[in-house]
């Protein structure tokens, strides 16, 4: 069965830092990685989709790297805002959908 | 915004009803999915549907039904609801399985006492 690993589960940063969140899977065999962003009480929102093909996409300050052979990825925060603050979650899509515990983001003014 | 909603948001039930939720999608993708999310454990996937009438189980389906009888509607089903169950349900869609973005819906908030 797939496990899908975030850490650290909480990190706290001053307004304007750049930072990473990690993202680590045991089965290589996925389809895709995707991250997502979501907020109290709220639905969650895509933010990436990384092809199993691919290594990395971007979307404006956000970085996602996909290393499939070592079960790694990254989400890079470039300039980070409070705007940011969030629970930010990673899923692997093989045979079935596994997400992990996400990384709790607060980013303080 | 992808055109999700569910129903109800909110639902407070006893041990032993039945419960349905509903999940309803403007945007016509074949692909629809009930998760739970639940503190420590994630988001996990209950069951999914590929079409009308076709679904298949997820990683948590002991418990749960669903029917999917039009394109645009998925029920979960709790055919006899346990306090285990108590938990925020997701819905979600996609064109495909593998190769495109999901889109979610609000969630709703059972609590089963």
């Amino acid at each position: 069965k797939q496990e899908v690993t975030q850490i650290p589960a909480a990190l706290s940063v001053p307004e304007g830092e750049n930072l990473v969140l990690n993202c680590s899977f045991t089965d290589s065999a996925i389809y895709n990685l995707q991250w997502f962003r979501q907020d109290p009480g709220k639905g969650l929102t895509s933010l990436l989709l990384i092809q199993s093909s691919q290594r990395e996409q971007t979307s404006g300050r956000l970085n996602a790297s996909l290393d499939k052979s070592s079960g790694r990825s990254t989400l890079y925060i470039a300039a980070s805002q409070p705007g940011d603050s969030a629970t930010y979650l990673c899923a692997v899509s093989g045979n079935q959908f596994y997400f992990g515990t996400g990384t709790s983001l607060t980013v303080i003014p | 915004d992808a055109g999700i909603t569910q129903s109800p948001r909110h639902k407070v039930t006893e041990t032993g009803t039945p419960v349905t939720l509903r999940c309803h999608q403007t945007e016509n993708h074949r692909y629809m999915y009930w998760y739970r999310q639940d503190p420590g454990h994630g988001l996990r996937l209950i069951h999914y549907s590929y079409g009308v009438k076709d679904t298949d189980k997820g990683e948590v389906s002991d418990g749960y039904s669903v029917s999917r009888s039009k394109t645009e509607d998925f029920l979960l089903t709790l055919e006899s609801a346990t306090s285990s169950q108590t938990s925020v349900y997701f819905c979600a869609i996609s064109e495909s399985f593998s190769t495109d973005t999901q889109y979610f819906g609000p969630g709703t908030r059972l609590t089963v006492l």
